[in-house]
C-alpha cells in the first residue's frame, strides 16, 4: 500500500546544530508539504513543493530549507536549530485532481535544547 | 490576511449523540473547505470536503454544511462513537480551479466522546 513516512520519529538536538528531517512518500504525488504544529497555533506551513526542483516558502519558513531532487522525497533542514523550533513536524503530500486532499505522515517530534 | 478559526475549542458528548463542530473563515475566494481529524500521536486525516458552490455534503456519518453568507462551516457527526474522539481541524484552500494551492488550517476543536 502507498504511504508517507517520516524519520526520525523523535529527535533531540542542541542549539546551533544542523538537523534534517526526512519525508518519503510512495503515492507518486507531485505536491509535498512541511508543517509544524504547536499548541495555540495549529498547523503552519513551512515549505512546499509542486514537483521536482520546485520549492516554495510557506508562512513560517525562516530558519528552514527544503530540496526536491525526486518525486518521493522532501527533506526538511534546520540550518541552525533554535529552541523556538521545538515542535512536532508533519510532512504531507497530495496529487491528482484533488490537491487539497493531503495525506499526512506520522510526524517527527523535535526538541532543541 | 487569510484565516480560519473555530468558535469552540472543546466539545464533550455522550456516545450515540450527534456532534456539531463549527468553524469560521475569512477568505471569500476559497475554492474548497475541508475537515481533517487528528488522533493523538498521529498526523491529520482527511474526512470530507465541500466545494464553495455547495452548501451541504454528506459522507458516512458526517455532514458538512457551508454558509457563505456568514462565512461559517460546520461538521456534523451522527451517532458519535468513542473512536471519534480526536482534534478536528477545518481548512480552506484557494486553488484557482487547479489542483494546486495551500491549505490554511484553523486552530482545531477537541472532541471527547464519553461512553
Amino acid at each position: 500500500d502507498a504511504e508517507i513516512t517520516q524519520s526520525p520519529r523523535h529527535k533531540i538536538t542542541e542549539t546551533g546544530r544542523q538537523v534534517t528531517l526526512a519525508c518519503h512518500q510512495t503515492w507518486n504525488h507531485n505536491n509535498m508539504f512541511w508543517y509544524r504544529q504547536d499548541l495555540g497555533h495549529g498547523l503552519r506551513l513551512i515549505h512546499y513543493s509542486y514537483g521536482v526542483q520546485d520549492t516554495n516558502k510557506g508562512e513560517v519558513s525562516d530558519g528552514y530549507s527544503v530540496s526536491r531532487s525526486n518525486t518521493e522525497d522532501l527533506p526538511l533542514t534546520l540550518e541552525s536549530a533554535a529552541s523556538s523550533q521545538t515542535s512536532v513536524y508533519f510532512c504531507a503530500s497530495s496529487g491528482g485532481g484533488r490537491g487539497y486532499e493531503q495525506y499526512f505522515g506520522p510526524g517527527t517530534r523535535l526538541t532543541v535544547t | 490576511g487569510e484565516s480560519v478559526g473555530l468558535h469552540l475549542p472543546t466539545l464533550s458528548v455522550q456516545e450515540g449523540d450527534n456532534s456539531i463542530i463549527n468553524c469560521a473563515y475569512s477568505n471569500s475566494a476559497s475554492d474548497y473547505f475541508i475537515w481533517y481529524k487528528q488522533e493523538s500521536g498521529k498526523g491529520p486525516q482527511f474526512i470530507i470536503d465541500i466545494r464553495s458552490n455547495m452548501d451541504k455534503r454528506q459522507g458516512q456519518r458526517v455532514t458538512v454544511l457551508l454558509n457563505k453568507t456568514v462565512k461559517h462551516l460546520s461538521l456534523q457527526i451522527a451517532a458519535t462513537q468513542p473512536g471519534d474522539s480526536a482534534v478536528y481541524f477545518c481548512a480552506e484552500i484557494n486553488a484557482g480551479g487547479t489542483s494546486y494551492g495551500k491549505l490554511t488550517f484553523g486552530q482545531g476543536t477537541i472532541l471527547t466522546v464519553h461512553p
